[in-house]
């Protein structure tokens, strides 16, 4: 058990729906990153986020966004789902900002129908 | 731009010794990562190199060249649970990580 928690677990959704992602940290990490995963492909980095500001941005598209709380959990919003959308989430988090080692949630599958 | 190269799959035997090579251009170099993921599970972390040389971690190795962007993973003794996918990745000059398409390793019996 890595210590970060990602809720749901699976989602399931029709195309041009909204969804919402959860992630908490590892206690004390105040790093955040999201990372997409679709079947049997590498993970692509998305977002990074540090004690509640952005800190870096990759493959992320217009139609998604994120934010950090206060309290250090994170949210990825989805929205106007695809098809190409449905992949495996995964929420990872680290001590500092400078990505040192990151520990990886447990993932929440989206399909997307 | 930023590369890391790994093959995509490998096959070997229980019991047996594998390399699993990893190549990168990447714009700085600030610390080279591997991380095991089981299918349909999270990454976890299994070594980290900065300098050149072999860290030893029980019965897993991880090499780095940094004159020659090359990183390879020892798995000795190999195990059936051993069967995963390794991921190579590199901190870049911002400190950001480049994660490499990772490599399927299959063992046989």
């Amino acid at each position: 058990d890595s210590g970060v928690t990602q809720t749901p677990k699976h989602l399931i959704t029709a195309t041009g729906q909204r969804v919402t992602l959860r992630c908490s940290p590892r206690s004390g990490d105040l790093s955040v990153y999201w990372y997409q995963q679709s079947l049997d492909q590498g993970l692509q980095f998305l977002i990074q986020y540090y004690n509640g500001e952005e800190r870096a941005k990759g493959n992320i598209l217009e139609r998604f966004s994120a934010q950090q709380f206060p309290d250090l959990h994170s949210e990825l919003n989805l929205s106007s789902l695809e098809l190409g959308d449905s992949a495996l989430y995964f929420c990872a988090s680290s001590t500092g900002q400078a990505s040192g080692e990151q520990y990886f949630g447990p993932g929440t599958r989206l399909t997307v129908t | 731009g930023q590369n890391i190269d790994q093959p995509t799959e490998m096959t070997a035997t229980e019991g047996a010794i594998v390399q699993i090579n990893c190549t990168y251009q990447t714009s700085g170099f600030n610390g080279l990562f591997w991380y095991q993921q089981h299918a349909g599970e999270a990454p976890t972390f299994l070594s980290y190199n900065v300098l050149d040389g072999l860290e030893e971690k029980g019965r897993f190795s991880s090499f780095l060249s940094r004159s020659k962007g090359y990183s390879y993973l020892l798995l000795k003794e190999l195990q059936m649970k051993d069967s995963a996918s390794y991921l190579c990745a590199v901190k870049d000059s911002n400190y950001q990580l480049i994660w490499g398409a990772g490599t399927k390793l299959i063992i046989k019996p």
